[in-house]
């Protein structure tokens, strides 16, 4: 009964490579966000989807792109992989008013040797 | 530009004691400040919310505080253990309008309780 689930949890590829993260919510939440925590364990978000449209995007390569096929589920998508985009990314969902704390998913640790 | 600072990188405390993180922010006017704790190899988990309205809040042994005029947020853990041990996040909403912007971070405070 995992509340937000991101698959996989370990991704280690090859610079160029094209790779996908998944995340599903069960919460019925109406918004979803990408976070990126970085080797200095800083925090910060990538994207945030209310309702399955793209709500922020912040400055990010257009190589990674978000997709939201319905209101449960954000994958990300990462094209052409460069040794900086080793991090951890976190999923995220919400209720949809700002009274309520955020849900995160156990995180996706991508390595690119 | 917006920034949220924590008191320190680290902070180590003896078990039974209380615990004080700091959360400062500068270029904010938040309606809400939240709190997290995080584990190694895990996400956030949230702990509180306190609204610009309230001076405080409790739950269980966590209380925190809020001073909108001083731009601070006190974290206060009573009667620390050491499974209390983790990295402690301070949070604000970003932008104002519905909380779709998402939050924006402080580097977090690693709190390690000694025995």
């Amino acid at each position: 009964d995992t509340a937000v689930s991101q698959t996989p949890k370990y991704l280690v590829t090859q610079m160029g490579n094209d790779k996908s993260i998944k995340c599903e919510q069960n919460l019925g939440h109406d918004t979803m966000y990408w976070y990126k925590q970085d080797s200095k364990k800083f925090l910060k978000i990538m994207f945030s989807y209310n309702n399955k449209e793209l709500i922020i995007n912040e400055t990010v390569p257009n190589r990674f792109s978000p997709k939201s096929p319905d209101k449960a589920h954000l994958n990300l998508h990462i094209n052409s992989l460069e040794l900086g985009d080793s991090a951890v990314y976190f999923c995220a969902s919400r209720a949809g008013t700002m009274s309520y704390g955020y849900t995160f998913g156990s995180g996706t640790r991508l390595t690119v040797v | 530009s917006q920034k949220i600072e924590q008191n320190s990188e680290a902070l180590n405390i003896q078990e039974g004691k209380t615990a004080t993180l700091t959360c400062n922010y500068t270029n904010y006017s938040p309606a809400y400040l939240q709190w997290y704790r995080q584990d190694p190899g895990r996400g956030p988990v949230f702990l509180l919310l306190i609204r610009e309205n309230e001076k405080e809040k409790r739950k269980e042994r966590l209380k925190v505080t809020f001073d909108t005029t001083l731009k601070q947020s006190l974290f206060h853990i009573t009667a620390s253990q050491p499974a209390d041990s983790a990295t402690y996040l301070c949070a604000l909403e970003r932008g104002s309008g519905g909380g779709a912007d998402g939050l924006t971070f402080g580097k977090g405070t690693h709190l390690i309780i000694q025995p």
